[in-house]
């Protein structure tokens, strides 16, 4: 079945420093991919997605490619912000069909201090 | 407003008793998800309406889940004789359509504590 391989937090930062968040998934055939972001005490909001090879997803300063051949969509971020501090999930989802849930990793909490 | 709204957003409930939690999704949203979000986890699905038709609950941990979307817009997620082990967020999103790049977009939650 799908699935969705996240890095294993907590990760902490000082700010302006560099993120990357790893992420890699299984699936069959072609899926979109998402990065979701979880502030505390609220919902999941979308960060960014891609949904072909080689996409590039861009959203506030986050960015991460769509790496069919590594099947990976890393995080990453040049310099991070004490704002940026959440729980990041990645996710797939099936493109055709009725097979449209989002498959999530485990979420990567990241910590950014002054 | 006009994002996904879910009440209530806390319940406590004692473990045998039922509880029934709500979804308003988009309007206009054709899709409806709802997500089962243990402490520390992802987001797992749970079930999938499209309009009222429930296409897939696959996701549904037992027979004392149960939910509805009768009118094709507002759904109701209900879980009978709680148990401890359904302590959890349970996340409703919503999308133009089922299928496809749409995204989803997703409630606050109703954060389920089972006594």
């Amino acid at each position: 079945g799908d699935s969705v391989t996240q890095m294993e937090g907590p990760v902490t930062l000082s700010e302006e420093a560099f993120l990357t968040i790893n992420c890699t998934y299984t699936a069959t055939g072609y899926p979109s991919l998402f990065w979701y972001v979880q502030y505390p005490g609220e919902g999941l909001q979308l960060l960014l997605k891609a949904t072909k090879a080689d996409d590039k997803g861009s959203n506030k300063g986050f960015e991460a490619t769509y790496r069919k051949e590594t099947t990976s969509f890393h995080l990453e971020k040049g310099s991070v912000q004490v704002s940026d501090s959440a729980v990041y999930f990645c996710a797939l989802r099936r493109v055709a069909g009725t097979a449209s849930k989002l498959t999530f990793g485990t979420g990567t909490r990241l910590q950014v201090t002054l | 407003g006009a994002g996904v709204s879910q009440s209530p957003r806390y319940k406590v409930a004692k473990r045998g008793q039922d509880v029934a939690l709500r979804c308003d999704p988009i309007s206009g949203h054709v899709s409806l998800f709802w997500y089962q979000q243990a402490l520390g986890q992802g987001p797992e699905f749970l079930t999938y309406f499209q309009n009222e038709a429930q296409l897939d609950k696959s996701g549904l941990p037992s027979d004392r889940f149960f939910a509805e979307r009768p009118e094709g817009s507002v759904s109701t997620l209900k879980i009978q004789r709680t148990q401890q082990e359904d302590s959890a967020v349970y996340l409703c999103a919503s999308s133009l359509q089922g299928a496809g790049n749409q995204p989803q977009h997703f409630g606050d939650g109703t954060r389920l504590s089972i006594l």
